[in-house]
């Protein structure tokens, strides 16, 4: 069984600060990790992607990811927010790199303040 | 096509009626997945095809719902007698037989309210 935790529905931040958002996950196996964006009006996309090669991972637009076993988490950063970077962020778990099975967590809205 | 299209965009409808929502997958793209987005929630895995074989149903609701797919082509998602609780965004994605990054390609989904 896997699942997700997503801490905060919702965040905001200063344009410029750092972002972080939560993931916490649970698996019976090691797991495979996403981050996916949802920009208003869009469909989701993937933004990185944990798959044991290495435990920090870096995504599009700036944004990366520490898979943390001890803490089984796999939060997101961005060292400055853009207001571009405003959008839903879902993170989420799959039993294979296929990710045939994600499982999603609830999902955090960013929101960045000028 | 260039993305994941799906249609309508926006569906309203009545208590008891039925609906169809439809996906286009990227052409050559072997796998076809539906996800359920209720408001403020996280998404919902409904059902998922892959290629032939047998669809993978293990997470719809109820037998209110059923989706087929032609192929590796369309695929139609019905939920008959809807109900209030089925208000939500429908998204499908797709992805291709020879992926392995996990990376599944959503459409912008369709948007069920049931009035």
């Amino acid at each position: 069984a896997q699942s997700v935790t997503q801490l905060g529905s919702h965040v905001s931040v200063s344009e410029g600060a750092l972002v972080l958002l939560r993931c916490n996950y649970s698996s019976s196996v090691p797991p495979y990790l996403f981050w996916y964006v949802q920009y208003p009006n869009q469909g989701l996309q993937l933004l990185l992607k944990y798959t044991s090669a290495a435990t920090l991972v870096k995504g599009i637009n700036g944004f990366e990811a520490e898979f943390k076993k001890s803490e089984t988490s796999f939060h997101l950063t961005k060292p400055s927010a853009h207001m571009s970077d405003a959008a839903e962020y879902f993170c989420a778990v799959s039993l294979n790199n296929a990710g045939n099975m994600l499982t999603f967590g609830g999902g955090t809205r960013l929101m960045v303040k000028p | 096509g260039a993305g994941v299209s799906q249609s309508p965009s926006n569906k309203v409808t009545e208590k008891g009626k039925d609906v169809e929502l439809r996906c286009d997958p990227i052409s050559g793209h072997t796998a076809l997945y539906w996800y359920r987005q209720r408001l403020g929630q996280g998404l919902e895995f409904l059902i998922y095809f892959q290629g032939n074989s047998a669809p993978d149903k293990s997470g719809l609701p109820s037998d209110r719902f059923s989706a087929e797919r032609t192929g590796e082509s369309v695929s139609t998602l019905t939920i008959q007698r809807t109900q209030q609780e089925d208000s939500a965004v429908y998204l499908c994605a797709s992805k291709g037989q020879f992926a392995n990054t996990g990376e599944l390609f959503f459409g912008e989904g369709s948007r069920l309210t049931v009035l």
